[in-house]
């Protein structure tokens, strides 16, 4: 599975949108973009993820841009509890184990 | 409709000791991961289990060994255990059908 990079940490204020980047440039045509965030003392939790085009949930929307290089997720209306650490992985579809190659992700502080 | 558990929360055992963690899926997964996270890391996966079956397995020595039960429940066994193995372990379960992976909320072990 490609690698990804994303900063190591974010602050958003309350109510405003959190935009949270991820680079991954040597991604193939077959991986897709996932998105988690681990919440202190909890196991990570799924968000969103996409292929090539924009997804949106009722979590948050994912911008993918064209050339796949890298994306976005966004948090529409950052809240207190949003407050956590964000994985963006990459990984193919029906691989044979479903494994998640994590990063060192986004620790992403949303203060009052 | 449970998710997925895992017990016990917390554990101390001592180096050279054995332990064995416990985690039932979330209800119609029959598919179950193991991660180790350090702390301030991500998670690393260990081994992932299907149909009673060791599926695919990461960079982890053969200390950590694991099983999974007809009624697709697992168990994750550490064998000699260093101090290096403290860690959160974390279990995921999944269907072949789905590509989303759910965490249970993981066994903090302590090593002295």
């Amino acid at each position: 599975d490609a690698k990804t990079t994303q900063p190591p940490s974010m602050d958003c204020a309350e109510g405003r949108a959190a935009n949270l980047p991820c680079n991954h440039s040597t991604i193939s045509g077959n991986e897709y973009v996932y998105w988690y965030r681990q919440i202190h003392s909890q196991g990570p939790q799924y968000i969103i993820h996409g292929l090539k085009n924009n997804e949106t949930n009722e979590m948050a929307s994912l911008i993918i841009t064209e050339d796949r290089k890298s994306s976005t997720l966004i948090l529409p209306h950052a809240t207190l509890r949003d407050t956590a650490v964000y994985y963006c992985i990459v990984r193919v579809h029906g691989n044979a184990g479903n494994m998640l190659t994590f990063g060192g992700g986004t620790r992403l502080m949303v203060k009052p | 409709d449970a998710g997925v558990t895992q017990s016990p929360t917390h554990l101390i055992k001592t180096r050279g000791q054995q332990v064995t963690l416990r985690c039932s899926p979330k209800s119609g997964h029959d598919t179950v991961s193991w991660y180790q996270q350090a702390l301030g890391q991500g998670p690393q996966f260990i081994f992932q289990y299907y149909e009673e079956e060791e599926r695919q397995r990461g960079n982890f020595p053969d200390r950590f060994s694991g099983h999974q039960f007809p009624n697709y429940s697992s168990e994750l066994n550490v064998n000699a255990l260093l101090l290096g193995d403290s860690a959160l372990y974390l279990c995921a379960s999944s269907s072949d059908l789905n590509e989303k992976l759910f965490f249970g909320s993981g066994t903090q072990l302590s090593v002295l």
